[in-house]
């Protein structure tokens, strides 16, 4: 089955810097890869996904790039703000599934 | 439109008892996936339902069952619990468009202590 790793574990950032989450998979069948936002007691929360059919998507301060020969894929958040704080999954599924399976997760922390 | 709902919200349970939790999706909505969220293991993928149908299961023992009912509800069950079994218990919903499945919905959660 799908194994997904996502790195770093935590990650801390002074407001107004960037941050990079990135994740591997191992399916090369799967073609879909969202990312979901966890803030401390709440659900999580789709910031963004993409598709296999591209490359990079992005949506204000958010983007996600995709390799799909490498078979990773990557969050990048530019000037993050205190409300980024939070815990980040990603996720892979295939084609005509509507399973996920998930990375264990980013804490980020972003301080002002 | 009303979101995915959970009940009940939190349970304490002790070992060996079961325990019935369940999912109402978003409206239209077939298909429900439970998860089970723990610190050390983050969301680790229980089973998928799709009217009426047990599609996906994950890599859980046989005491984890579930099932959905005609009008895309879903209940999971644990059987003889242990205290491994407390965790957050997290369902989502989705639907299909144009033959992709779209962005899956997450309720609050079940907290379930097992003590």
């Amino acid at each position: 089955g799908e194994n997904v790793e996502q790195h770093p574990s935590t990650l801390s950032v002074q407001e107004g810097d960037s941050a990079v989450i990135k994740c591997t998979y191992s399916d090369s069948a799967s073609n879909y890869f969202p990312w979901y936002k966890q803030e401390l007691g709440k659900r999580p929360q789709l910031i963004i996904d993409i598709r296999s059919n591209v490359g990079e998507k992005k949506d204000q301060r958010i983007a996600v790039t995709l390799n799909k020969t490498a078979k990773h894929f990557s969050l990048h958040i530019t000037e993050t703000q205190p409300e980024d704080s939070a815990v980040y999954f990603c996720a892979a599924s295939a084609e005509g599934y509507s399973t996920l399976t998930f990375g264990k997760g980013t804490m980020l922390l972003v301080s002002p | 439109k009303a979101g995915v709902t959970q009940t009940p919200r939190y349970l304490i349970k002790t070992r060996g008892q079961q325990v019935t939790l369940s999912c109402s999706p978003i409206s239209g909505h077939r298909s429900v996936s439970w998860y089970q969220q723990t610190p050390g293991q983050g969301l680790q993928f229980l089973f998928e339902y799709f009217s009426e149908t047990q599609r996906n299961k994950g890599n859980f023992p046989g005491r984890f069952s579930g099932r959905q009912f005609s009008n895309s509800r879903s209940e999971m069950n644990v059987s003889t619990l242990e205290l491994g079994d407390s965790a957050l218990y997290l369902c989502a919903s989705s639907k299909e468009a144009g033959g992709l499945w779209g962005e899956q919905f997450f309720g609050p959660g079940t907290r379930l202590t097992v003590l």
